[in-house]
């Protein structure tokens, strides 16, 4: 069926060093793959997306990476900073559609001092 | 943030009562989105629309209808409404560029339903 699964669910970091988050997702027709980001009390905000078309893409201190083969793919986050802490969402689009998004079940990050 | 609202925000419901949530999008979106968020199982779909009166269903859809007559609105209702379905409710829409390249789904703040 249609599934993400999202890895580690909790992840405690020191601050200045890097994170990395990894899911899998089940349909080899998935083709777009978010990241959300969301802090205490608000809502989801996406803070970088890959195409299947790419392997990697990169967005300051954030960068995705993409393996088809494998069907999987990471989130990592380099230097980390007090405002990173947060829940992080990875998602896939289903059934060879764009508009069919499927989240994992999100990894909190603690930023520790 | 002004661009997707949700009424109401929260709400207290007993069991077997109907509820209606409403999504409301400024943004002429094409697509739309119901999610329920509950711990330890992340943001899951119920229903999603690709246009006025398109829906199809998503992962947890027993127990909840939808229905979009306009392209801004997007209502879900709760038929008789279980305590299962306490949860917060999120609504989003996103629409797709030309070429695909990014579909970038923005949330509404999120309406808190308990069902007593």
């Amino acid at each position: 069926g249609e599934n993400v699964e999202q890895h580690p669910s909790t992840l405690s970091v020191q601050e200045g060093d890097s994170a990395v988050i990894k899911c899998t997702y089940s349909d080899s027709a998935s083709n777009y793959f978010p990241w959300y980001k969301q802090e205490l009390g608000k809502r989801p905000q996406l803070i970088i997306d890959i195409r299947s078309n790419v392997g990697e893409k990169k967005d300051q201190r954030i960068a995705v990476t993409l393996n088809k083969t494998a069907k999987h793919f990471s989130l990592h986050i380099t230097e980390t900073q007090p405002e990173d802490s947060a829940v992080y969402f990875c998602a896939a689009s289903f059934g060879g559609r764009d508009d069919k998004i499927i989240f994992g079940k999100g990894t909190r990050l603690h930023i520790l001092p | 943030d002004a661009g997707i609202t949700q009424s109401p925000r929260h709400k207290v419901t007993e069991t077997g009562t109907p509820v209606t949530l409403r999504c409301h999008q400024t943004e002429n979106h094409r697509y739309m989105y119901w999610y329920r968020q509950d711990p330890g199982h992340g943001l899951r779909l119920i229903h999603y629309s690709y246009g006025v009166k398109d829906t199809d269903k998503g992962e947890v859809s027993d127990g909840y209808s939808v229905s979009r007559s306009k392209t801004e609105d997007f209502l879900l209702t709760l038929e008789s409404a279980t305590s299962s379905q306490t949860s917060v409710y999120f609504c989003a829409s996103s629409a797709l560029s030309v070429a695909g390249v990014r579909n970038e789904q923005f949330f509404g703040p999120g309406t808190r339903l308990t069902v007593l």
